[in-house]
């Protein structure tokens, strides 16, 4: 079966560019969430679904960063414009809907802001 | 919101010794408490995971303990391999049915030859 599935695999810009990281979540599951993990602040919730609606914002950093869920197979978290300090590996998850279910994690993408 | 510490950040063990990971958590609305081993490099994986209801959760090498009165759970290792090197994060939802998990800072567990 297919796991959570994210693009690209590895992101090296320069900062104040426009960064689009894309997940895909497993199929029939309805929640989705968006994670970074950084050495110094380790893995951190920035933003989850369920159903495709935004539930739960409050771990985004500021206004540049910016997540959507156009659809129940597809989600996007942009960064706009990019900062070194952004630098990180952003990781997707996915579950069944609930408090108690299982989040199965993509394999992330690091992105490198220069 | 949820706080979850974990300790210790490093645990170095013998080849065949059990090793033990401990959490906290501060919502005592949580219900649920997953373990989740990173390889470098590599994504979160599930490796086991408790709910509420129940005291204790075994799956081979791995055991889970949850005390709820105390807000703390552990995780067991027996019999460590090599290939049990890895990164260790316990994780807690906030109560209240909020589903986005808050980790702890990682366990680096060592498996001396």
């Amino acid at each position: 079966d297919a796991g959570v599935i994210q693009s690209p695999r590895h992101e090296v810009t320069e900062m104040g560019q426009e960064v689009t990281l894309r997940c895909k979540p497993i199929s029939g599951h309805n929640s989705l969430f968006w994670y970074r993990q950084t050495m110094m602040r380790g893995l951190e919730l920035l933003i989850y679904f369920n159903n495709n609606v935004p539930i739960d914002d409050s771990g985004m950093p500021e206004d540049r960063f910016s997540a959507k869920m156009p659809n129940a197979s597809f989600s996007t978290l942009k960064i706009q414009p990019s900062e070194p300090r952004d630098s990180a590996v952003y990781f997707c998850a996915s579950s069944f809907a609930g408090s108690n279910q299982p989040q199965h994690f993509g394999d992330g993408t690091r992105l490198s802001i220069l | 919101g949820e706080n979850v510490e974990q300790h210790p950040s490093t645990l170095s063990v013998q080849e065949g010794d059990s090793a033990v990971i401990k959490c906290t958590y501060s919502d005592s609305a949580s219900n649920y408490f997953p373990w989740y081993k990173q390889e470098l490099g590599k994504r979160p994986q599930l490796i086991i995971d408790i709910r509420s209801n129940v005291g204790e959760k075994k799956d081979q090498r791995i055991a889970v303990t949850l005390n709820k009165t105390a807000k703390h759970f552990s995780l067991h290792i027996t019999e460590t391999q090599p290939e049990d090197s890895a990164v260790y994060f316990c994780a807690a939802p906030p109560g209240g049915g909020a589903d986005g998990l808050t980790f702890g800072k990682g366990t680096h567990l060592i498996i001396q030859p």
